[in-house]
């Protein structure tokens, strides 16, 4: 699996935007980045993904670099609930499904 | 809107005992997940389950473990023989047909094997 290098951890002021960085120097050009968020005892939560056009939706817009090599999450505002840690993924989908493979992911920390 | 539920939310089994963790997916999707986070740790994957077989499984998921589909609602893990290094969050997860849906998990079962 091509491999993703995220910051452990992160700090944020409320209402500020947050830039999550990922790394994927390995990524293939068939591979997906997807991000999702675990909040404290909870499952896993989708937030976005693409394959080469930066993208927007209601929680966060997803910058992608042009060499593919690099993404940045972007949260617009950040409340006390994205309190959370983000996961960057990669992953090539197939007809029989397909393993999301989180790592360590990065730890955003939201203060008031 | 419709989410993945899994019961019960904790569970306390001894060593050895069978466990059968049980999920509902969302109702129009087409694959299954199980997945596990032991305390601290990152979250697994154990296997994959589309048209009433394993489509694909982790290390993590050998001869103890079994998924079953028996009706058309619910989804289950079963361990057959726990063992303390089993405690951990299981999660469930489903998705959609379409090849790039994402996936939609329940908020998980504590396993705790004593």
């Amino acid at each position: 699996d091509a491999k993703t290098t995220q910051p452990n951890s992160m700090e944020s002021n409320e209402e500020e935007p947050v830039h999550l960085p990922c790394n994927h120097s390995t990524i293939s050009g068939t591979d997906y980045i997807h991000w999702y968020r675990q909040l404290p005892s909870q499952g896993p939560e989708y937030v976005i993904h693409g394959l080469t056009s930066n993208v927007n939706n209601r929680m966060a817009s997803l910058a992608i670099a042009e060499d593919r090599k690099s993404s940045t999450l972007i949260l617009h505002r950040a409340t006390l609930r994205d309190a959370a840690v983000y996961y960057c993924i990669l992953y090539y989908p197939t007809n029989s499904g397909y393993a999301l493979n989180f790592g360590k992911g990065t730890s955003l920390l939201v203060t008031p | 809107e419709p989410e993945v539920t899994q019961t019960p939310s904790h569970q306390v089994t001894q060593m050895g005992q069978e466990v059968i963790l049980r999920c509902v997916p969302i109702s129009n999707h087409l694959y299954f997940y199980w997945y596990r986070q032991i305390l601290g740790q990152k979250v697994e994957f154990l296997v994959s389950f589309y048209n009433n077989e394993i489509s694909e499984k982790s290390e993590i998921f050998d001869d103890q473990f079994s998924v079953e589909r028996p009706d058309g609602s619910n989804f289950t893990l079963k361990i057959r023989s726990t063992k303390l290094e089993d405690s951990a969050m299981y999660f469930c997860a489903s998705r959609e047909g379409r090849i790039n849906s994402p996936l939609h998990f329940g908020n998980g079962t504590r396993l705790t094997v004593t």
